[in-house]
């Protein structure tokens, strides 16, 4: 049974860089995409993108210039950074396993962007 | 990018019924379309994998059905924890999106 934790830091001030990091617990690192999500109230659950052990990324194009997603495979991790936030980037951000599907997620971290 | 829409937004119903809910995509997405539940603090739990396709471990009670634009969940006999948020999800093109939410509440 593969379970993901997640951490990282909970509260920044605008322009800062958000940084959070996943471990898998179990299963293959490498047969999936590596993917981080967020939900808002405003904006609901809001895919960020994804990537996989061969480099193969994808992500929003509404975030795509601000985010990188990379993956450590000899510790099983995957990390998510996101510049220069503001406001509207305050939400729980999930990581999460894809085969085709969202099999398996983080608890989730909330991340609050405020002066 | 693909636009879903979910209806009705919430649904108030009581245990031992029947709840059908609806998510319509802008475009089709063929049969690439998922459903998921979420509970209170919880990150959501994979249902249905494309539009028909009950995910490991989840009730017979849990159906899915459509393919293009149109796509139905249903429960057919609601039991008390079934009560919570469900979203439809695309993976047909990205960007990858999810519709706003259905919230199933008790009556």
């Amino acid at each position: 049974q593969v379970q993901l934790q997640q951490w990282g830091a909970g509260l920044l001030k605008p322009s800062e860089t958000l940084s959070l990091t996943c471990a898998v617990f179990g299963g293959s690192f490498t047969d999936y995409y590596w993917s981080w999500l967020r939900q808002s109230p405003g904006k609901g659950l809001e895919w960020i993108g994804e990537n996989n052990h061969r480099g193969n990324a994808n992500f929003n194009p509404s975030l795509k210039s601000r985010v990188t997603i990379s993956l450590d495979t000899s510790k099983s991790q995957f990390s998510l950074t996101l510049n220069s936030v503001t406001a509207a980037d305050t939400a729980v951000y999930y990581c999460a396993r894809r085969s085709s599907w969202y099999s398996a997620w983080g608890q989730g971290t909330l991340v609050t962007v405020s002066t | 990018e693909i636009v879903l829409t979910q209806s009705p937004a919430t649904l108030s119903l009581s245990p031992g019924e029947r709840a059908t809910l609806s998510c319509r995509a802008s475009q089709s997405v063929s049969k690439f379309l998922g459903w998921y539940q979420q509970k209170p603090g919880q990150a959501p739990r994979l249902l249905i994998e494309d539009a028909s396709n009950r995910a490991p471990g989840i009730p017979a009670r849990f159906s899915g059905s459509g393919s293009g634009t149109d796509f139905t969940l249903s429960i057919s006999s609601l039991e008390p924890e079934d009560f919570a948020l469900y979203f439809c999800q695309h993976r047909s093109s990205w960007p990858i999106t999810f519709g706003q939410g259905t919230r199933l509440e008790m009556k």
